[in-house]
């Protein structure tokens, strides 16, 4: 059972433009959403998270939203650049600690082109 | 830097012989890590819980006895692949999380299976 679904499956930006990834979850246990960024080769790299008690997280060129109502959210990366081009999870768990077990989407790889 | 170490980064071993890849937590104590394979251009796969000082919990699916798992400190866990096959070729990668509910990865071990 799928229970984070994500998509596009894969993207493909213009250098500068705005790159928009989406996931929606079916567990409304889950209080925990990350953006994992993996080049290839790799392990995940932890680029963004948030909380459900907030609508709107900032971290320089990347913004996640949150519909805790619609169970949704989403990575924005403002200003894509080449760089960026990467495959990007996102994930969803229950409780925070050292025992969080995630639940991964199924990834979109993203291709920024100049 | 990194706070989650693993190695071997890469591993080539005979069919029907045994590789242990070790995960270490660097700046802090992880009483719980998480061991996923992942197989080219999909995403990652949880194959156990790993707790210290008490066994392993295993996902569904995932054969303890030829995945074994040890986590002997709060700082390393190690994965085993018994009697490995050409099939158990992937990516291996272990997380654990900080007291504050941020998950790390490792960099990744690839298994390939001759």
């Amino acid at each position: 059972q799928q229970q984070v679904k994500q998509s596009p499956q894969s993207l493909i930006v213009q250098k500068g433009g705005i790159s928009i990834i989406n996931c929606a979850y079916e567990n409304t246990a889950f209080d925990y959403f990350p953006w994992y960024q993996q080049f290839p080769g790799k392990g995940p790299a932890l680029l963004i998270a948030i909380r459900p008690d907030v609508s709107e997280k900032k971290e320089g060129r990347f913004t996640i939203s949150f519909n805790k109502s619609a169970k949704q959210f989403s990575l924005h990366i403002m200003d894509s650049q080449p760089g960026d081009s990467a495959t990007y999870f996102c994930a969803a768990s229950k409780g925070a600690g050292t025992a969080s077990k995630l639940t991964f989407g199924t990834g979109t790889r993203l291709q920024v082109t100049l | 830097g990194a706070v989650v170490s693993q190695h071997p980064s890469w591993v080539i071993c005979k069919s029907g012989t045994s590789v242990k890849i070790e995960c270490r937590s660097l700046d802090f104590q992880a009483t719980t890590m998480f061991w996923y394979r992942q197989f080219p251009k999909q995403s990652l796969m949880l194959m156990a819980t790993s707790n210290e000082g008490s066994k392993a919990t295993y996902e569904q699916g995932v054969e303890k006895d030829k995945f074994l798992i040890n986590h002997a400190s709060l700082t390393l866990s190690t994965l085993t692949v018994t009697s490995a096959h050409p099939e158990d070729s992937s990516f291996y990668i272990c997380s654990t999380g900080q007291g504050t509910g941020t998950i790390y990865f490792g960099e990744g071990s690839w298994l390939t299976v001759v």
